[in-house]
């Protein structure tokens, strides 16, 4: 089955601990994408990838960093997690930038 | 995923009327427009998109509008389900170079049994 897979789903964490959010896709996807959701604010695009080993900022990518060394994975990491970015974040990709994306489920993190 | 709807526009409709969702975009150059629902606690899941070289475009039970002079898209949904209660958002896209998708903030549907 096509799909876009984020790990944890859910996670409370405590300001200033590291954590990864892991995203997987199997449609060979070029482009990956991560995605915050806040309410009243919609969808705004943190980091995305072009490519392996290609990434670029989006919208707001102050607090995180991304990588991208395979075609296959695409992790969020928040070095120092603070209160501000407690969200809902989605992973998506697509065949190129400019194409129908497809959303994983979604992660909810909670920073204390 | 039950926040995502919270401030954002609503619109109430009755089981079986048809529903109308607007959204005016911002970029004229932007040339690729997508629906998106999202189910509470769910990702985001493309319903319908239109290319610029069209006004109309028509599914199952959707269709999709374009008026490019005013920057205005409408997606229809006829005969409205339960089950079509969402936030959908709608995506401008620009394909050209450095193509750039944006979103706009969504709106949320609610049918009344």
């Amino acid at each position: 089955e096509a799909q876009v897979t984020q790990n944890p789903r859910y996670l409370i964490t405590v300001t200033g601990k590291k954590l990864t959010v892991t995203c997987s896709q199997n449609m060979n996807h070029e482009y990956m994408s991560w995605y915050r959701q806040d309410p009243g604010l919609g969808l705004r695009q943190i980091y995305y990838s072009m490519n392996v080993e290609v990434t670029d900022k989006g919208d707001v990518p102050e607090g995180y960093k991304v990588s991208r060394k395979e075609k296959r994975n695409f992790p969020l990491i928040l070095e120092s997690p603070s209160p501000n970015q407690t969200s809902l974040y989605f992973c998506a990709s697509t065949f190129h930038g400019a194409g129908e994306l497809f959303f994983g489920e979604g992660s909810r993190l909670t920073v204390l | 995923g039950e926040s995502v709807g919270l401030h954002l526009p609503t619109l109430s409709v009755q089981e079986g009327d048809n529903s109308i969702i607007n959204c005016a975009y911002s970029n004229s150059a932007s040339d690729y427009f997508i629906w998106y629902k999202q189910e509470s606690g769910k990702g985001p899941q493309f319903i319908i998109d239109i290319r610029s070289n069209m006004d109309k475009r028509q599914g199952q039970r959707v269709t999709v509008l374009l008026n490019k002079t005013v920057k205005h898209l409408s997606l229809q949904i006829a005969a409205t389900q339960p089950g079509d209660s969402a936030v959908y958002f709608c995506a401008e896209i620009f394909t050209g170079a450095n193509s750039k998708l944006t979103f706009g903030k969504g709106i949320t549907l609610s049918v009344r049994p």
